[in-house]
């Protein structure tokens, strides 16, 4: 199946934990993305990259590390986990930025403790 | 500038209404629209989207109205079925964007 898959589906961790997040897309897209959507269900882009390169980077913790090995995979790493970052973590992909849309993946839900 | 609004926060329609979501923009340089849906623990999938060049754009039972001067464009359901029960977000960007401002979502509730 052609789609973007993350991988948690589920995380529950204690605070001052770090953990992973992975995301794979096989759509041949060349930009991918981490959007975070809190518990109002608002969607916020938190990074984008295209082609294995930083183009986006909002306003997100340093804690927050994201890593693009290549462009078919967007990871995400976060440190010393705090309550507030639980939230349902998104990854999407795109081809050319957003002339066709997202296609966003089924999420991971963090759960801070 | 950056903002996109949405109303309602939540619709509850009747099976067979019309189910209408509004969404309004600042910033004049987007020229690209598309609507998402989300059903509960599943990601957001593109249902329907609209450049400025057109008024209206409908595709099966969804219809897109765009109204490029006032900076608002809306999302009408008809014959809405429960089936539609999910979350609509707008969202906006420039054709070719990095990335869109999404709306911050419509929770519809469709009764059987």
């Amino acid at each position: 199946d052609t789609a973007v898959s993350q991988t948690p589906k589920y995380l529950v961790t204690q605070m001052g934990n770090d953990k992973s997040i992975k995301c794979e897309q096989n759509l041949g897209h060349d930009t991918m993305y981490w959007y975070k959507q809190d518990s109002k269900k608002f969607l916020k882009i938190m990074f984008s990259y295209n082609n294995k390169e930083l183009i986006i980077n909002e306003t997100v913790p340093n804690r927050f590390s994201p890593k693009s090995p290549d462009k078919a995979h967007l990871n995400l790493h976060i440190n010393s986990l705090e309550l507030g970052d639980s939230a349902v973590y998104f990854c999407a992909s795109s081809q050319g930025g957003t002339a066709y849309g997202y296609t966003f993946g089924s999420g991971t839900r963090l759960t801070v403790v | 500038q950056q903002q996109v609004k949405q109303s309602p926060q939540s619709l509850i329609v009747q099976k067979g209404g019309i189910s209408i979501i509004n969404c309004a923009y600042e910033n004049t340089a987007f020229d690209y629209f598309p609507w998402y849906q989300q059903f509960p623990g599943k990601g957001p999938a593109l249902l329907i989207a609209i450049r400025p060049d057109v008024s209206e754009k409908k595709e099966g039972r969804f219809t897109i109205s765009f109204n490029k001067s006032a900076k608002q464009f809306s999302l009408h359901i008809m014959d809405s079925q429960p089936g539609d029960s999910a979350t609509y977000f707008c969202a906006a960007s420039l054709s070719y964007g990095q990335n869109f401002v999404f709306g911050p979502g419509t929770r519809l509730s469709v009764l059987p």
